[in-house]
Formats: C-alpha cells, sequence, structure tokens
C-alpha cells in the first residue's frame, strides 16, 4: 500500500507563533485527509485536500499531487492547537493509510 | 457530516476473556471502518465492514482474533477476542461521509 511519512516527528511551539507540517506519499493519491487528535484521543478530520490548498480559519493546508507532498499550515499557534497530527493518504481505494504523526506542544 | 457513537468508552479486561465494542452512525453508510491505535502509536486499519458480506481485513489482522459485525447500513460491531496484554490499543470505528473520514471517540481496552 501507499507509504506515508511526516516530518517533523516533534515540534514544540510558543503560543503565537507559525509553523509548518510535511506529509510525504509514495504514489499519487485520490484521498489526502489531514487530522487533529487531541490529548484527550479524540480524532477530528481538519481537511480532505487531495491536491490545491484549502484555508479553515488559522489553519490552512496545500497537497501539490505531482510531487507527492502536502503541507499543514498553522498560524498564530494556540494551547489548544496542541496535540497529535496526523497525515493520511490513500491510491485508488478506499483504505486511509496514515503516517507516524507530528506531536505539536504549544506552550504558553 | 456524521455522528458516530462508540460504546464501551474504555474497559479494563482479564486476558483470556473477549470484549465487543459497539459502532452506531446517525446516517446510512456503505463501509464502516475499524482501526486499531496502539499506545504512542499511529491508526492501522484493522478491516472494512460492508452491510450483508463478511468484512475484509488487512494483512496481519483475522476474523477468529477480530470477528466483526455489519447487521445494517448504521451500526457495527467489532469483537477483540481471546485478549492477551498485546491488545491493549485504543480501538476506533470510522466512516467516510462526503468525502470526509469521520471518527467515533474509540474505546480505550487494557488488559490485565
Amino acid at each position: 500500500g501507499i507509504q506515508v511519512e511526516q516530518s517533523p516527528p516533534d515540534l514544540i511551539l510558543q503560543e503565537g507563533a507559525n509553523s509548518t507540517l510535511r506529509c510525504n506519499f509514495s504514489d499519487s493519491v485520490n484521498n489526502l485527509q489531514w487530522f487533529h487528535q487531541n490529548p484527550w484521543g479524540q480524532l477530528i478530520n481538519l481537511f480532505y485536500i487531495p491536491s490545491g490548498t484549502k484555508q479553515n480559519g488559522r489553519l490552512s493546508a496545500t497537497t501539490v499531487a505531482t510531487e507527492r507532498y502536502s503541507l499543514l499550515y498553522i498560524s498564530s499557534s494556540q494551547t489548544t492547537d496542541s496535540g497529535v497530527y496526523f497525515c493520511a493518504a490513500a491510491s485508488n481505494d478506499y483504505k486511509l493509510s496514515f503516517g507516524a504523526g507530528t506531536t505539536v506542544t504549544v506552550r504558553a | 457530516s456524521a455522528v458516530i457513537s462508540q460504546k464501551p468508552s474504555r474497559d479494563i479486561c482479564q486476558r483470556g476473556t473477549s470484549l465487543t465494542i459497539q459502532c452506531q452512525v446517525d446516517s446510512q453508510v456503505t463501509m464502516m471502518f475499524w482501526y486499531r491505535q496502539q499506545p504512542g502509536q499511529s491508526l492501522t486499519l484493522i478491516a472494512t465492514a460492508n452491510q450483508g458480506s463478511e468484512a475484509t481485513y488487512e494483512s496481519g489482522f483475522v476474523i477468529d482474533k477480530f470477528p466483526i459485525s455489519r447487521p445494517n447500513l448504521t451500526f457495527s460491531t467489532l469483537t477483540v477476542s481471546n485478549m492477551s496484554p498485546e491488545d491493549s490499543s485504543i480501538y476506533l470505528c470510522s466512516v467516510e461521509k462526503d468525502e470526509v473520514q469521520h471518527f467515533g471517540d474509540g474505546t480505550r481496552l487494557s488488559i490485565l
């Protein structure tokens, strides 16, 4: 199946800072999603973005499908942004493969 | 969007026993997915459950260990059988709705 790699594995931010998380995938995708898992374990979908750019508040994402990567931008980070960010992708089927995640800690 | 209810939210079980996890969705969906998240790890797909047919299991997961039922288009169960401490994980139910994958809050399972 498709391989998904995320970087960096860990990120520590001061409140108000901006950051970029990266997701590389090994094959062409028909499905690419970003999730946030909060400290209580709840998994929330942030973006469905197999290509192009989307924005939702302080978060935005860009997928360059031809170069097999996606970026998640967090601007003006807040302590509530802490948690694990997962990228997941599928290629020609419905099964999402998850990356290892980026653990983000935002300090007040 | 989709609202997914999972029960139980957590449990502590003795080794050798079995536990059935329930997943209820607020709308009809064709496929329901079961994932496992081991401590500190990412999510791994266990199986895909379709109504009216056998579940499709991923490599490393077998029906005898993780039997799945899908009696209708809004409900599914996953049983973790003959549990050992290695089965201690979060088990998550998921559905796709309008291209977006939605997850239940998960079942935190600890085996003593």
